[in-house]
């Protein structure tokens, strides 16, 4: 268990849908991070945010969006999905120190 | 934005062999992480390499800092089916990390 959390494990939703991943960080980290990993590729980072902020923004598109709650945990939302959102989603967290990033074990997405 | 590169970009190896694999940039960097990612599962830190020249071992696995700060080296030594996985270098650079494609390692029995 690396401490960050993320639910659910597997989601299965039709083209069209919208949906929720959650995150929740290693105790005390503030920054959270998403990345997107499609079958067989590297890691795609979608976006960060530090203590309920975002702070850096890469590929994410604009059906995609996030936010950090004040209790750090994270969510993001992906709406009108596309066939080719099917993906492994992410999240990692880090302190202050930034000396290493923590990956969650990943939302599975699967759009049908 | 920095990229970093990575090769082999796949490798097939037989059990017992070692491994060698690197991990470079035009980009200078302040940290090198690497990472292992097994089938369906997030990135696990392997090791953290915070100094150019540093050299750090975790069990099978050296990892070195390239002097010049643009490189970084993955060795495993006596490879076995367990280390099948991708490995993903990370390099910080200001203030968030950059990750390689990863290598792709296969372990023949």
């Amino acid at each position: 268990d690396s401490g960050v959390t993320q639910t659910p494990k597997h989601l299965i939703t039709a083209t069209g849908q919208r949906v929720t991943l959650r995150c929740s960080p290693r105790s005390g980290d503030l920054s959270v991070y998403w990345y997107q990993q499609s079958l067989d590729q590297g890691l795609q980072f979608l976006i960060q945010y530090y203590n309920g902020e975002e702070r850096a923004k890469g590929n994410i598109l604009e059906r995609f969006s996030a936010q950090q709650f004040p209790d750090l945990h994270s969510e993001l939302n992906l709406s009108s999905l596309e066939l080719g959102d099917s993906a492994l989603y992410f999240c990692a967290s880090s302190s202050n120190k930034r000396q290493s990033y923590t990956f969650g074990s990943g939302t599975r997405l699967t759009v049908v | 934005g920095q990229q970093l590169n990575q090769s082999p970009q796949s490798m097939f190896i037989q059990e017992g062999e070692d491994v060698s694999m690197n991990c470079t940039s035009s980009s200078i960097f302040n940290t090198w992480l690497w990472y292992k990612q097994e089938p369906g599962e997030g990135p696990v830190l392997l090791i953290a390499l915070y100094k150019a020249g540093e050299l750090t071992s975790n069990g099978r696995l050296t990892a070195q800092f390239g002097i010049t700060r643009k490189d970084s080296f993955l060795n495993i030594s006596a490879s076995i089916p367990s280390d099948v996985g991708i490995y993903f270098c990370a390099g910080l650079y200001g203030q968030n990390f950059v990750f390689g494609p990863g290598t792709r390692l296969s372990v023949l029995p």
